[in-house]
């Protein structure tokens, strides 16, 4: 198993454009999560899906979209990118809700 | 989902136990203590969690107090790869999953 895999590792954009975080898993996991982590601080929750078909939002929803169209993918979409965004991003998948998440190694993203 | 409290900051020797302390004096009954770490900027990763029992796996052991509003994670014989953010959440069986900014603890060789 490959476990958690998020494209791209890095990626800078320019103010106002848009762009798609990719996170993918072959676990077979019903939950997915997305998080941010700004420098020197805790994770924070952005959306999350307890299946296909199925979002929520997290702590800090705004300015981001998901979709849950397949077990196996969580896409994570910057509508107009700020730099208030600038963050790490981190997907996560777990079995059940008795279990621990799996992390993805991050994507570092830059808005200027 | 319940709040915790951790300190900021704790140094251990290496080869001596590590207890990282966590307060969730408002946790509900059906809410897991979870614990993750994180080394260096790599994504987190699950340690342990549990409800009421105490819990022990190969990485660590997770003491809860009887009326389970805090809880003790222990390394028990530290290494300097155990230099990490110790993450400590409580959550229900369900679907949010916050993190807090957790215990920074330094492994002195």
């Amino acid at each position: 198993n490959a476990g958690v895999t998020q494209t791209p590792k890095f990626q800078v954009l320019k103010t106002g454009q848009s762009m798609t975080l990719q996170c993918a898993q072959d676990m077979n996991h019903e939950y997915m999560s997305w998080y941010r982590q700004d420098p020197g601080m805790g994770l924070r929750l952005i959306h999350y899906s307890v299946g296909a078909g199925i979002t929520d939002q997290g702590e800090v929803p705004n300015g981001y979209n998901v979709s849950r169209s397949t077990t196996e993918d969580f896409p994570l979409r910057l509508l107009s990118a700020a730099p208030s965004q600038t963050s790490v991003y981190f997907c996560a998948s777990r079995k059940t809700s008795n279990y621990g998440y799996t992390f993805g190694s991050g994507t570092r993203l830059t808005v200027v | 989902d319940a709040k915790t409290t951790q300190p900021p900051s704790m140094d251990c020797a290496e080869g001596r136990a590590a207890n990282l302390p966590c307060n969730h004096s408002t946790i509900s009954g059906n809410e897991y203590v979870y614990w993750y770490r994180q080394i260096h900027s790599q994504g987190p990763q699950y340690i342990i969690h549990g409800l009421k029992n105490n819990e022990t796996n190969e990485m660590a052991s997770l003491i809860i107090t009887e009326d389970r509003k805090s809880s003790t994670l222990i390394l028990p014989h530290a290494t300097l790869r155990d230099t990490a953010v110790y993450y400590c959440i409580v959550s229900l069986t369900g679907n949010q999953f916050y993190f807090g900014t957790g215990t920074s603890l330094t492994v002195i060789p």
